[in-house]
């Protein structure tokens, strides 16, 4: 069974629209983060769940909204797809404890902004 | 503001070689440092978290070293194999549970 899935795998579009990518866990963690990969390999991080309750919002345009409907989910939603928003988005989990800082990554969705 | 820095950006060494990933950050108060492994299409795999007030963790064939001081980690690994073959992430961790990440080290090892 996959601790972390992310859909879909891989999603090509306009510029213009309006896409989801979905990511679920199925490890009882609290704490959900999707991060973003560029075209250099540096991962950054863009939103934190604990709980269903945003912690981490860093400087992300505000056409990204993440939504998190239980603490096993947590969706990102983009609006008006830019030709920059291509990039891999990464979802990964952790448990709230103290001093746990091991994360559980998805597998990546590639997003291709045409 | 935290940087993380890996060198080199790529290495090619035969099988059975010994090797060593660098890792440099520029501000010694951490809260641990983690490496990952990134295999295409597969994600990222944590393969060894060191807490700041440790110097070493070792699993199997690799083993992450820690000096704060210097702002330095290594990943050693030996015995490297063709399955080896891989990017190698060095990511830092503060108090926040936040990761700030290097770009990574691409590794191939030739059969």
């Amino acid at each position: 069974d996959t601790a972390v899935s992310q859909t879909p795998k891989y999603l090509v579009t306009q510029m213009g629209n309006d896409k989801s990518i979905k990511c679920e866990q199925n490890l009882g963690h609290d704490t959900m983060y999707w991060y973003k990969q560029d075209s250099k390999k540096f991962l950054k991080i863009m939103f934190s769940y604990n709980n269903k309750e945003l912690i981490i919002n860093e400087t992300v345009p505000n056409r990204f909204s993440p939504k998190s409907p239980d603490k096993a989910h947590l969706n990102l939603h983009i609006n008006s797809l830019e030709l920059g928003d291509s990039a891999v988005y990464f979802c990964a989990s952790r448990p709230h404890i103290s001093g746990a800082n091991v994360l559980t990554f998805g597998a990546g969705s590639r997003l291709t902004v045409l | 503001k935290q940087e993380v820095t890996q060198i080199p950006a790529a290495l090619s060494v035969p099988e059975g070689e010994n090797l060593v990933l660098n890792c440099s950050f520029t501000d010694s108060a951490i809260y641990n440092l983690q490496w990952f492994r990134q295999d295409p299409g597969k994600g990222l795999t944590s393969l060894l978290l060191i807490q700041s007030s440790q110097r070493e963790q070792t699993s199997g064939r690799l083993n992450a070293s820690l000096d704060k001081s210097s702002g330095r980690s290594t990943l050693y690994i030996a015995a490297s194999q063709p399955g080896d073959s891989a990017t190698y992430l060095c990511a830092v961790g503060d108090s926040n549970y936040q990761l700030i990440w290097g770009a990574g080290t691409k590794l191939i090892i030739k059969p």
